[in-house]
């Protein structure tokens, strides 16, 4: 089956630093790819959809200056979130996309301190 | 907006018992209804998947049943057993793996020996 890498695992960051996470398809190509954002005990909010060569598009209530999204290849994107604070602390998961589903990335654990 | 309500959001069953878990949709164009299975700190794995154009769908002890008009869908796992433990996603999308796919708010299953 399809597969989604994601790195790094987990972070743990000082407040006030970017952090860049990346999300790869490592056996197919995907031109949509999606980012989700997993606090303790709830479900799996959509944060932007990522689209190859072209702007991502944000959900509402999501800061695109703060969450910057980079599509630059068929095989990878990447979120960077800019001047963390431990409000950002969270498990973030990217998948990507195929005809028929979507295939999720392992997370990523960001702790900011 | 778009929204889809899962029930219930704990269910505790005995091993071997049946386990229904079921999701109601909004958007009226929603035609993919994947699940998910989530384990504590990993991916969600994609279980099963129903599409519009039919009612059921069936893979060795788990089940998807779809009710369109009433934008209605259920998940039944037959002989359940502590693996079975973990949470459970439904989610729909206008279509296949290229549209979003919004997440009911999840069922944690816990099936006990």
């Amino acid at each position: 089956g399809a597969v989604v890498s994601q790195h790094p695992s987990w972070v743990i960051c000082k407040s006030g630093t970017s952090v860049k996470i990346e999300c790869r398809s490592l056996d197919f190509q995907a031109t949509t790819m999606f980012w989700y954002r997993q606090f303790p005990k709830q479900s799996l909010m959509l944060m932007a959809t990522s689209n190859e060569g072209s702007k991502a598009t944000y959900e509402q209530g999501v800061e695109k200056d703060k969450f910057l999204i980079n599509h630059a290849s068929l095989t990878l994107s990447t979120l960077t979130v800019t001047s963390a604070h431990p409000e950002d602390s969270s498990f973030y998961i990217c998948s990507a996309t195929s005809p028929e589903t979507q295939y999720f990335g392992p997370g990523t654990r960001l702790l900011v301190l | 907006g778009e929204n889809v309500e899962q029930h219930p959001s704990t269910l505790s069953v005995q091993e071997g018992d049946s386990a229904v878990i079921k999701c109601t949709y909004s958007d009226s164009a929603s035609n993919y209804f994947p699940w998910y299975k989530q384990e504590l700190g990993k991916r969600p794995q994609l279980i099963i998947d129903i599409r519009s154009n039919v009612g059921e769908k069936k893979d060795q002890r788990i089940a998807v049943t779809l009710n369109k008009t009433a934008k209605h869908f259920s998940l039944h796992i037959t002989e359940t057993q502590p693996e079975d433990s973990a949470v459970y996603f439904c989610a729909a999308s206008r279509s296949g793996g290229y549209n979003k796919l919004i997440f009911g708010a999840g069922t944690r299953l816990a099936v006990h020996p």
